[in-house]
């Protein structure tokens, strides 16, 4: 199985703020790598397919970099509907393995 | 509006069965693959299963392999999880997942979920 690891688990920061958060997969995955937001007590939303591709309605402050095995989340300016955690996956084979999130809190 | 709806959660016995749904609309459902993914309670996402848009191919997680079966009825636009031999391990919330059409199969669109809680 593929193994995704994200850094960091959490991080506190303010509104205006530039974040990245990163993913490393275990082997190679190409740009098979997916991004998803969760807020608390809801379903996982899709941001990013394909490494940088943004979903439609997704806002454009949010931007997926990277190939391989190595990927980057940046949110280029935090909004408060930004706090939530933030969960990357490989689509490359089965199964389908998530990291182990990211939580974005409020500093 | 495009749309899943599970249900079938509930509480259940270690041991014990649950066969869980989930409604499709807004969408041709037959047109899509689609899977299973769990959360427990403050983790993070497990996917558990996987079903083509015509059932031909069919997978799941280690974790679930030979107690959990998927499937779908594209004639009733619903997706199927009947999970047996539960564990407590099982407690989670369980959410369906449509695979994008898109070549890089990410999951674009997400039940609410329903809770599995297995305990005695």
């Amino acid at each position: 199985d593929i193994q995704m690891t994200q850094s960091p688990s959490s991080l506190s920061a303010s509104v205006g703020d530039r974040v990245s958060i990163t993913c490393r997969a275990s082997q190679t995955i190409n740009s098979y790598l997916n991004w998803y937001q969760q807020k608390s007590g809801k379903a996982p939303k899709l941001l990013i397919y394909a490494a940088s591709t943004l979903q439609s309605g997704v806002p454009s402050r949010f931007s997926g970099s990277g190939s391989g095995t190595d990927f980057t989340l940046t949110i280029s300016s935090l909004q408060p509907e930004d706090f939530a955690s933030y969960y990357c996956q490989q689509s490359y084979n089965t199964p389908r393995t998530f990291g182990q999130g990211t939580k974005v809190e409020i500093k | 509006e495009v749309q899943l709806v599970e249900s079938g959660g509930g509480l259940v016995q270690p041991g014990g069965s649950l066969r869980l749904s989930c409604a499709a609309s807004g969408f041709t459902f037959s047109d899509y693959s689609m899977n299973w993914v769990r959360q427990a309670p403050g983790k993070g996402l497990e996917w558990v299963s996987y079903i083509s848009s015509s059932s031909v191919s069919i997978y799941y997680a280690d974790s679930v392999e030979g107690r959990f079966t998927i499937s779908r009825d594209n004639a009733k636009n619903s997706l199927y999880l009947q999970m047996n031999s539960l564990r407590a391990e099982d407690t989670a919330v369980y959410y369906c997942a449509r695979v994008t059409a898109a070549t890089f199969s990410a999951f674009d669109i997400w039940g609410q979920g329903t809770m599995v809680t297995v305990s005695s």
